[in-house]
């Protein structure tokens, strides 16, 4: 079955920095890759997805790449807020990665 | 949040209870899912109704078992179950496609077993 690695499992950065997530999959047939934010108390709630006709998709501070040949997908948060403080998890539908804990700091 | 709704949002039972989740999607979706969620383990997979037909992930104990009596309701029966299946219990749905697979989650049930 799909295994899909998540780098890293916290990440601090202060109010406007970048922030950075990686994901690698096994599978090479999958071809669809969502990204979660999940708050507290709350389920995922998608924030971004690629499909692998498309390399790059971004959507205002968000950008998603995607590298069908070394089979990694990376998020990428630009002039990070407090409110972006959330757990985030990649996918390989129906597998998820194990997520990140964002922490930005004012 | 109101795309999937879950029902109860917290639940307290000893091992040797009977109780239920519901779940309901009201997005039209033709597939939903019910996922466990632990601290620190990825989401898990636990059964999936897609176009009717259920998959299920064969580490499940039987302990679980869960009921789709249509496309937009979800359950997951429950009985005897130990302290270690304390955990946030997630429905989800999606349309099935070729392209697309996008699954909407609900806020979860967090249960405790005593």
């Amino acid at each position: 079955g799909e295994n899909v690695e998540q780098h890293p499992s916290t990440l601090s950065v202060q109010e406007g920095d970048s922030a950075v997530i990686k994901c690698t999959y096994s599978d090479s047939a999958s071809n669809y890759f969502p990204w979660y934010k999940q708050e507290l108390g709350k389920g995922p709630q998608l924030i971004i997805d690629i499909r692998s006709n498309v390399g790059e998709k971004k959507d205002q501070r968000i950008a998603v790449t995607l590298n069908k040949t070394a089979k990694h997908f990376s998020l990428h948060i630009t002039e990070t807020q407090p409110e972006d403080s959330a757990v985030y998890f990649c996918a390989a539908p129906p597998t998820f990665g194990k997520g990140t804990m964002l922490l930005v700091s004012p | 949040e109101t795309g999937v709704t879950q029902t109860p949002r917290h639940l307290v039972m000893g091992m040797t209870n009977k109780k239920s989740l519901k779940c309901e999607q009201h997005l039209g979706h033709n597939a939903m899912y019910w996922y466990k969620q632990s601290a620190k383990k990825p989401l898990e997979l636990m059964f999936v109704y897609s176009l009717e037909e259920r998959v299920e992930n064969n580490s499940v104990p039987s302990r679980f078992s869960p009921e789709c009596p249509n496309s937009s309701h979800l359950f997951l029966h429950l009985h005897t179950l130990q302290p270690e299946d304390s955990a946030l219990y997630l429905c989800a749905s999606s349309q099935v496609s070729r392209s697309t697979d996008t699954q909407y989650f609900g806020p979860g049930t967090r249960l405790t077993v005593l």
